[in-house]
C-alpha cells in the first residue's frame, strides 16, 4: 500500500489561509468518506484534527476544515496562528482493510 | 482520566522480539477498535496494525504481516503487540492509537509512545 501524497512543506503569514492536498486512489481517498487529518508538533504524539472528510472532533477549532474531490483531500486552516505551525499527516481506510498516511506536510507560520 | 499509555520498548537485536503494551483508562475499552502507529526517526507516520473491539478481527500492514500480532485483552483495557523476527526497519516510536468508533474511523486519542530501536 503506497502511502499518500502530500506536499512537503506550506508557509502562510498569520491571519491568512492555506490548504493541505492529499491525494490518493480510488482504492482509498476516492473511495471512502474515511479521511482523516492529524496535527503533530516536534516530539508530540499527532492530534485528531478532521475525521470522515470533515467532520471536527469536539475541542478542534473552526479555523480547521476539511473536503474531498475524487481521489484529493484537502485541509484548510483559516486564520492562521503561530500555533498551528506544525506537521499534517493525512490518513485513509483503504479497500485491503488497512490504513495508509500521507508522507506529511510541515506547516510553517511567516 | 482519558488516556493511553504505551510500555515495552527498549533495545533489541535484528531478528530479536519485544512485546508492546498500552494501558487505556477513562473509556470503555471494549467499545473501540485500537491500532498500533510508528514513526521512524525523522519520518512520517506508518500504520503498523489494528484490531476491533471484541478483538475477534485483526488487521496489518504487508510490512509487519506475519512477523507481528496484535492483540487486546479487554478485563485487563489494555492493548498488546508482538513483535517476532525484528528487522533494523522497525526502529520507530510506537504509539497506540483509540479508534473514533470503528476501526476505520479516525484516530481520537494516542499514547506518548515507546521508542523501539533494533541494533546489534
Amino acid at each position: 500500500q503506497s502511502a499518500l501524497t502530500q506536499p512537503a512543506s506550506v508557509s502562510g503569514s498569520p491571519g491568512q489561509s492555506i490548504t493541505i492536498s492529499c491525494t490518493g486512489t480510488s482504492s482509498d481517498v476516492g473511495g471512502y468518506n474515511y479521511v482523516s487529518w492529524y496535527q503533530q508538533h516536534p516530539g508530540k504524539a499527532p492530534k485528531l484534527m478532521i475525521y470522515d472528510v470533515s467532520i471536527r472532533p469536539s475541542g478542534v477549532s473552526k479555523r480547521f476544515s476539511g473536503s474531498k474531490s475524487g481521489n484529493t483531500a484537502s485541509l484548510t486552516i483559516s486564520g492562521l496562528q503561530a500555533e498551528d505551525e506544525a506537521d499534517y499527516y493525512c490518513g485513509s481506510y483503504t479497500s485491503s482493510s488497512t490504513r495508509v498516511f500521507g508522507g506529511g506536510t510541515k506547516l510553517t507560520v511567516l | 482520566e482519558v488516556q493511553l499509555v504505551e510500555s515495552g520498548g527498549g533495545l533489541v537485536q535484528p531478528g530479536g522480539s519485544l512485546r508492546l503494551s498500552c494501558a487505556a483508562s477513562g473509556f470503555t475499552f471494549s467499545n473501540f477498535a485500537m491500532s498500533w502507529v510508528r514513526q521512524a526517526p525523522g519520518k512520517g507516520l506508518e500504520w503498523v496494525s489494528a484490531v476491533s473491539g471484541s478483538g475477534g478481527s485483526t488487521y496489518y500492514a504487508d510490512s509487519v504481516k506475519g512477523r507481528f500480532t496484535i492483540s487486546r485483552d479487554n478485563s485487563k483495557n489494555t492493548l498488546y503487540l508482538h513483535m517476532n523476527s525484528l528487522r533494523a526497519e522497525d526502529t520507530a516510536v510506537y504509539f497506540c492509537a483509540k479508534s473514533h468508533f470503528d476501526f476505520w474511523d479516525g484516530l481520537d486519542l494516542w499514547g506518548q509512545g515507546t521508542v523501539v530501536t533494533v541494533s546489534s
